[in-house]
């Protein structure tokens, strides 16, 4: 069974612009979380989508979006870039809606944004 | 808001050697499930263990184990035997039973194995 798939891997974008990250979940999983690592901070939570639906959200200013599509693939959104949005982005997914097991992680985007 | 704090930034261990590696959290919920995530140098995070709040006996997993309090919110982490491909980055998680799939992580222990 493939993995968490996310693209692309690298990206460098420059301020202002905005960026648009993908997410393939594990087949059957239709749980897809956003998370935002940075040194220092760990990860933070981004969003979690459910069935097309956003279920939970992170603390991070609107300029961070997302959605999911109904065969459970997931983007986010990243407009007007500032430097501290400089980071790798991990999606993970998971099987069920109250399934108590693990998140599975892709191997993240990272963005540099200059 | 749950929140989770791993006070060792950088651990490091002898091969074949024990390491602890430390995390509290703070919740007020009664039931929550609790994991340990490994992330090595420019590879994907997987699980390396799984505690649920319920259970009173500690989660072990091969060299692994935990060492959970729930009275005292501490989840610490065990690695007995110590081996060159434990090097890597430890996230403590945090995961309620009402709130979905928002998992609360710690800031990470980066673990140095030393030959």
């Amino acid at each position: 069974k493939a993995g968490v798939t996310q693209t692309p891997r690298y990206l460098i974008k420059t301020r202002g612009q905005q960026v648009t990250l993908s997410c393939s979940p594990i087949s059957g999983h239709r749980s897809v979380s956003w998370y935002q690592q940075t040194p220092g901070q760990g990860l933070q939570f981004l969003f979690e989508y459910f069935s097309e639906t956003q279920r939970n959200k992170g603390n991070f200013p609107g300029r961070f979006s997302g959605r999911q599509f109904s065969n459970s693939r997931s983007e986010m959104n990243v407009s007007t870039l500032e430097l501290g949005d400089s980071a790798l982005y991990l999606c993970a997914s998971t099987q069920d809606e109250w399934h108590t097991g693990e998140l599975f992680f892709g191997e993240g985007s990272r963005l540099t944004v200059l | 808001a749950q929140t989770v704090t791993q006070s060792q930034p950088e651990m490091s261990v002898q091969e074949a050697e024990t390491v602890t590696l430390s995390c509290t959290y703070d919740t007020s919920e009664s039931d929550y499930y609790l994991f340990w995530y490994k992330q090595p140098p420019s590879r994907q995070m997987i699980l390396v263990i799984r505690q649920e709040a319920y259970k009173q006996q500690n989660a072990t997993e091969n060299r692994f184990s935990v060492n959970f309090q729930k009275a005292a919110k501490s989840f610490s982490l065990k690695i007995s035997d110590s081996q060159l491909g434990d090097a890597a980055m430890y996230f403590c998680a945090y995961r309620g039973v009402n709130t979905g799939n928002q998992f609360y992580f710690g800031t990470g222990t980066s673990l140095t194995v030393i030959p």
